[in-house]
């Protein structure tokens, strides 16, 4: 089992609509996640951690945190074209040492 | 405040060549990592740092790769010999103590002919 998991995509989703990105982690012991979003050919850019169980929500952006699932996920309202990007979970592993990233899902935002 | 810097942005390089990437972390903080990224793999970690003092190199996939860190503003990571399947995009991050977020260079796109 992978530490952290994500589905691949592409979700495609149309422009103004919410798009929904999941996760899942194997280690129980992890209390901080990140999302990070990264554009084709650029370094990966944070855009949302979460440390608590429930939601976190900045500007489109919510986060959504259930430790007892191993669980994280994040929605983006009103999708722009310009949302289309990779999204990239990432947890903390070992203590606050290694922070090991998913695959990635690639989202697609079509007009 | 200037972000985590990288050097080169490109590499081509034959076969059998030394490949030195260089890396400036952002000032102040402590940890120092270095993500290889490719398609098929994805983001992998290959070794980090605690205030210069190499913590984890379990992800360095051989004896080839090399990494250290002199002095709290400055990282190498060492490919010697370098082969084609080294060719990737290779990152480096930085971050302070504790549960703070990993900030990325814009890094290396790295091809081995």
């Amino acid at each position: 089992q992978k530490e952290v998991e994500q589905n691949s995509g592409p979700l495609s989703v149309p422009e103004g609509a919410i798009a929904s990105l999941n996760c899942t982690y194997s280690d129980r012991g992890s209390q901080s996640f990140f999302w990070y979003r990264q554009y084709s050919g650029k370094s990966p850019e944070l855009i949302m951690s979460i440390y608590s169980n429930g939601d976190k929500e900045d500007g489109r952006f919510t986060a959504q945190l259930n430790k007892a699932s191993q669980y994280v996920s994040l929605l983006i309202r009103d999708s722009q074209p310009s949302d289309s990007a990779t999204y990239l979970c990432a947890v903390f592993s070992g203590g606050y040492n290694k922070l090991i990233f998913g695959a990635g899902t690639r989202l697609a935002v079509h007009p | 405040d200037a972000g985590v810097i990288q050097s080169p942005r490109h590499e081509v390089t034959e076969m059998g060549q030394e490949v030195t990437l260089r890396c400036k972390p952002i000032s102040g903080h402590d940890y120092l990592f270095w993500y290889r990224q490719t398609m098929m793999r994805g983001l992998e970690l290959l070794i980090y740092f605690n205030n210069n003092v190499p913590i984890d190199d379990s992800g360095m996939p051989e004896d080839r790769f090399s990494a250290k860190m002199p002095n709290a503003s400055f990282s190498t990571l060492k490919i010697q010999p370098s082969e084609p399947r080294d060719s990737a995009v290779y990152f480096c991050a930085s971050r302070r103590q504790g549960d703070s977020p990993l900030h990325f260079g814009n890094g290396t796109r790295l091809t081995v002919t």
